[in-house]
């Protein structure tokens, strides 16, 4: 079955407490990228990848690094969590960024809070 | 720059009735427009797309989409609401040669029995 899997989905923290979101795709997808979803502004892209070792800053990169070292997985790392980055994740993929038919592929999300 | 603005928060309608939501684009080079759509406690997923080729975009579900270049407008439309269509939608545009995507902040579907 074609998926988008997120890991974990639930994760409370504290401030300052490096953390990893990973994200991985079994659809050889060569476009990969990490959204936060925030009440009344919609999904705001933070990083996305072309293809492996090629990232680029999307929309909110700040507080964020990502990676991406094989074609199937694109984790979200924050080194330094603050409470503002309290937030929903979504990681998606798909062939090109603009999707196929399909459009891109979203995970179920992860629900970070920040205390 | 691009960017979409949904003129709407939420839209409640009765079961039957026909819906409308609307969204407006502004966009510097020729747009490709999205309409997603969130489950409660879901993912997104995509209902439909416009990439240049027809304006009147069909999709799944029912939904479709009619894109007016001179109205800067991809409005989404149903003739007849189903109690599984409550849920969040969300317009999104992509310039060409842009490669990220712009979300608007979503519409909240409320369908009433």
């Amino acid at each position: 079955e074609a998926q988008v899997t997120q890991n974990p989905r639930y994760l409370i923290t504290v401030t300052g407490k490096k953390l990893t979101v990973t994200c991985s795709q079994n659809m050889n997808h060569e476009y990969m990228s990490w959204y936060r979803q925030d009440p009344g502004l919609g999904l705001r892209q933070i990083y996305y990848s072309m293809n492996v070792e090629v990232t680029d800053k999307g929309d909110v990169p700040e507080g964020y690094k990502v990676s991406r070292k094989e074609k199937r997985n694109f984790p979200l790392i924050l080194e330094s969590p603050s409470p503002n980055q309290t937030s929903l994740y979504f990681c998606a993929s798909s062939s090109t960024p603009r999707g196929s038919t399909k459009g891109q592929y979203f995970g179920p999300g992860t629900r970070l809070t920040v205390t | 720059a691009q960017s979409v603005t949904q003129l709407d928060s939420h839209v409640s309608v009765s079961e039957g009735t026909p819906v409308l939501l609307r969204c407006n684009y502004s966009s510097s080079y020729s747009p490709s427009l999205f309409w997603y759509v969130q489950h409660p406690n879901k993912g997104l997923q995509l209902l439909l797309k416009y990439t240049s080729a027809a304006t009147l975009v069909k999709g799944i579900n029912g939904f479709e989409a009619e894109f007016k270049k001179s109205e800067t407008s991809f409005h989404l439309t149903k003739p007849s609401a189903h109690m599984s269509d409550a849920a969040e939608y969300f317009c999104v545009v992509s310039e060409t040669g842009r490669r990220a995507l712009t979300f608007g902040s979503g519409t909240r579907l409320q369908v009433q029995p």
